[in-house]
């Protein structure tokens, strides 16, 4: 299998900062996603994104598959961004591994 | 349906009980995966299914854990004797084909006393 490190663990952000959360892989994967878990634990897609940069209003993601490192930018934050934020990478077109997330509190 | 389903959503049972946990797809989706999550971790990969066969079960952490997808849609998670340390968050994903962007259910929140 392999390592995922996500950092920053925990993060607190005054509404309206900008933020990096980053996600670092011990091999190469084949595919990576990001995911939002809501207060209620429903997992919700951000990004689907093997290579490159994506972006989504003030959601941006960037994978750097050869330094096997992606990183999520979060823009102008609200109170709503506030929840667990994972990646996670396909190992051998087989499985997905996550990380342990970064916990991120955006403040009014 | 329009997305992942699962049920039921809260299940509490006794040590050494039985349960089972079930999962319907996205309609039209070949690979199945169930995952764990326990408390402050990241979701833990237990098994995967393309179409009715499981491709890997490798996440299994033993025995008493066992998972059917019979007509390669609906899938069931069964758990034998249940032990306090099996009490997690079951999440179930599917995708279109096996490693393409996965979508996942709400869970089920297991609870064994």
């Amino acid at each position: 299998g392999i390592q995922v490190e996500q950092s920053p663990p925990d993060l607190i952000l005054q509404e309206g900062a900008n933020s990096t959360l980053r996600c670092n892989f011990s091999d190469s994967v084949n595919n990576l996603q990001w995911f939002h878990q809501n207060p209620w634990g429903q997992l919700i897609n951000l990004f689907y994104i093997p290579s490159g940069t994506k972006q989504n209003g003030r959601l941006s993601a960037t994978t750097v598959a050869t330094e096997r490192y992606s990183l999520l930018y979060i823009s102008s934050s609200q109170t709503t961004d506030s929840g667990v934020y994972f990646c996670a990478g396909l190992y051998n077109f087989n499985k997905f591994y996550f990380g342990s997330g970064t916990k991120l509190n955006v403040k009014p | 349906g329009a997305g992942v389903s699962q049920t039921p959503s809260n299940k509490v049972t006794e040590k050494g009980k039985y349960v089972e946990l079930r999962c319907d797809p996205i309609s039209g989706h070949t690979a199945l995966y169930w995952y764990r999550q326990s408390l402050g971790q990241g979701p833990e990969f237990l098994i995967y299914f393309q179409g009715t066969g499981a491709a890997d079960d490798s996440g299994l952490p033993n025995d008493r854990f066992f998972a059917v997808r019979p007509e390669g849609s609906v899938s069931t998670l069964k758990i034998q004797r249940t032990e306090r340390g099996d009490s997690a968050v079951y999440l179930c994903a599917s995708s279109s084909l096996a490693g393409n962007e996965q979508f996942f259910g709400p869970g089920t929140r297991l609870t064994v006393l």
